[in-house]
């Protein structure tokens, strides 16, 4: 079974300053799909960065950027120029074609300071 | 964007009764929705997956006589929590996606209380 795990339930950072989130994950497949989402207070799920597996160039969107490490099995999210708006929970997740399953990891809860 | 509707975002129920929860796709046919459950401070767990004119499939350890899901439109999905109880009182996700290779797509949740 695929798991995700996310080891750092809370971070902070300063406001401007870099943060990376870090996610490993556990399969024994080839070709999947790796997500970051954000969840605001308002619960809803938004999607901030995805990753096709079978890419090694790392995905990036703006201020997010991905560190994909395919043998390692980690997947962690950086943002650049943090903002009073990122603070959120961020849930790193695994999809994988065959189960048309979604899995998401525990969460890390984010803080940026002011 | 593609944009997916819960209603309602909120309900109270007393315990016995049932709530129906609505996962509409307002702009783009969803082939497939999914149901999550998410308690305080935890992440999603995968309840069901349902595909549009078939029966729904649950995840280990979900009741499907307690949680009834119906797909019977391309942009309609349908949880039905029968005979609540106090421990159903969670948050509910819906997601759904046009293709198997589409983006996901949230609904807003339903925070439901069963008092």
């Amino acid at each position: 079974a695929q798991t995700v795990t996310q080891s750092q339930p809370e971070m902070s950072v300063q406001e401007a300053e870099t943060v990376t989130l870090s996610c490993t994950y556990d399969t024994s497949e080839s070709d999947y799909y790796l997500f970051w989402y954000k969840q605001p207070p308002s619960r809803q799920m938004i999607l901030v960065i995805r990753q096709e597996a079978y890419k090694q160039q790392n995905a990036t969107e703006n201020r997010f950027s991905v560190n994909f490490q395919k043998a390692a099995k980690s997947f962690s999210l950086k943002i650049s120029d943090s903002q009073l708006g990122d603070a959120a929970m961020y849930f790193c997740a695994y999809y994988y074609f065959g189960n048309e399953k979604l899995t998401f990891g525990t969460g890390t809860r984010l803080t940026i300071i002011p | 964007g593609a944009v997916v509707s819960q209603h309602p975002s909120r309900v109270i129920c007393k315990s016995g009764t049932s709530v129906k929860i609505e996962c509409r796709s307002l702009d783009f046919q969803a082939t497939t929705m999914f149901w999550y459950r998410q308690f305080p401070k935890q992440s999603l767990m995968l309840m069901a997956t349902s595909n549009e004119g078939s029966k729904a499939t649950y995840e280990q350890g979900v009741e499907k006589d307690k949680f009834l899901i119906n797909h019977a439109s391309l942009t309609l999905s349908t949880l039905t929590v029968t005979s609540a109880h106090p421990e159903d009182s969670s948050f509910y996700i819906c997601s759904a996606r046009a293709t198997y290779n589409s983006p996901l797509h949230f609904g807003n949740g339903t925070r439901l209380t069963v008092t």
